[in-house]
């Protein structure tokens, strides 16, 4: 168990409409990154938050965005989804900026029909 | 882009015997980082071996690096029908871009047969 929790684990949306994925990071850690991982791929980063704010973004539209909150914790938010947004998202937390491990929470299965 | 790539794609053992994995990437790093993937589930970490490192071991892993080859290899000792799963190398470059995002490559597939 690595103290990171997601909700909710499964999800089915419909094209076109917005979702929100939540994460609560580990105890003591002060950042937190999303990724995106499409099946029999590696995870995509999408951004990370330090001190609620966005730092660093990979190559994602800004329709993909976010929120930290003060106790760490965070929000994906994805407007106006598109089938190929059906992926397993992953929410990480580590430390900064001690570039220590991160540590993955069991991720949110989107599926958008 | 992935800058890691994980060779083999695929790795088929039998319980008992060593399985061995590799990981390719392209630009300097602060550490590169192995995971465990079950199922299709979140991310387990397993190893942390940073840039002035060339050897770490945990348990039954060992892991290698060489920043001159730009490589990375894990070693699982003994397998047991419990390690199969998918393994990811990712590359931890630091504050470049301002923020320390890990890359990920596609991972290799590991059955271990009991």
């Amino acid at each position: 168990e690595t103290g990171v929790t997601q909700s909710p684990t499964h999800l089915i949306k419909t094209r076109g409409q917005q979702v929100t994925l939540r994460c609560s990071s580990q105890s003591g850690h002060n950042t937190v990154s999303w990724y995106q991982q499409a099946l029999g791929q590696g995870p995509q980063f999408i951004f990370q938050y330090y001190r609620e704010e966005e730092n660093g973004r990979g190559n994602f539209p800004p329709r993909f965005s976010g929120l930290q909150f003060p106790n760490y914790s965070s929000e994906l938010n994805v407007n106006a989804l598109e089938l190929d947004d059906s992926a397993l998202y992953l929410c990480a937390s580590s430390l900064r900026p001690q570039g220590t491990e991160a540590f993955f929470g069991q991720g949110t299965r989107l599926t958008v029909v | 882009s992935q800058q890691g790539e994980e060779d083999p794609q695929a790795l088929s053992i039998q319980e008992g015997e060593n399985a061995t994995m590799n990981c390719s990437y392209k630009t300097s790093i602060n550490n590169l980082q192995w995971y465990r993937q079950n199922s299709g589930r979140g991310l387990v970490h397993l190893i942390l071996i940073r840039s002035n490192e060339r050897e770490k071991h945990s348990g039954r892993l060992r892991v290698t690096l060489d920043t001159s080859k730009k490589s990375s290899s894990l070693l699982i000792t003994a397998s047991r029908a419990a390690d199969t799963a998918s393994y990811f190398c990712a590359t931890d470059a630091g504050f470049q871009g301002g923020s320390e995002k890990l890359v990920f490559g596609k991972g290799t597939k590991l059955t271990v047969n009991p």
